[in-house]
């Protein structure tokens, strides 16, 4: 598609439930890239593929967050037992070099209860 | 120090002037640099890239930058109220490919 798609755009989750976030890249982009934006504007990166390959995953809490991009299908954001701090918007983008602008998804609101 | 700073604002600007926005970073390595525009609830959308030094015009968008001064501005003429939004300035990093968000600039159009 034209367009990065995000699924779904609303989550609610209980503390200590799991989450899981989709994400379809742009038809064509090799990256895909997760963001977390807390508060209004300040946004955390999570994790970054090359196809299928993790690129980067530096900003991974990685005791309870996990992500893959397995051929053919949509990308995915795991959290397992969500804690409160993790209630924020989740960004997925796409690009189709590393060194260009990302393309972004509507993102997905998740909220921790 | 935060890697790329902007002023929070808000900034407001009466409607068919100039809005300056202002972005520094620490990087000397950085390489690609952007300006994205963020509705209020609503994603990130990319209206600027800029790679090398000087003047990059859009329509009624100018981005500029300086490496030497580590300094990237973007340019709004004959604002819009439709131009309220946050603007977000984003680097990314030679070697690391990491995009780098600052904190943005609320911008109000006042009509």
């Amino acid at each position: 598609g034209e367009e990065v798609a995000q699924t779904p755009k609303h989550l609610v989750r209980g503390e200590g439930q799991k989450a899981k976030l989709y994400c379809a890249p742009i038809k064509g982009h090799s990256y895909v890239f997760w963001y977390q934006q807390v508060l209004k504007n300040e946004f955390k990166f999570l994790i970054s593929f090359q196809n299928e390959n993790v690129f980067d995953e530096t900003g991974m809490p990685k005791e309870r967050f996990s992500a893959k991009c397995l051929p053919n299908s949509p990308c995915s954001l795991e959290i397992q037992a969500t804690k409160l701090e993790d209630s924020a918007v989740y960004f997925c983008a796409s690009s189709r070099t590393s060194d260009r602008g990302r393309d972004f998804g509507p993102g997905t609101r998740l909220l921790v209860l | 120090q935060k890697e790329v700073e902007q002023n929070s604002g808000p900034l407001s600007v009466p409607e068919g002037a100039i809005a300056s926005l202002n972005c520094t970073y620490s990087d000397r390595g950085s390489q690609s640099f952007f300006w994205y525009r963020q509705y209020s609830g609503k994603s990130p959308e990319l209206i600027m890239s800029i790679y090398s030094n000087g003047d990059k015009e859009d329509g009624r968008f100018t981005a500029q930058l300086n490496k030497a001064s580590q300094y990237v501005s973007l340019l709004i003429r004959d604002s819009q109220p439709s131009d309220s939004a946050t603007y977000l300035c984003a680097v990314i990093h030679l070697g690391n490919e990491k995009l780098t968000f600052g904190t943005g600039t609320r911008l109000t159009i006042i009509p």
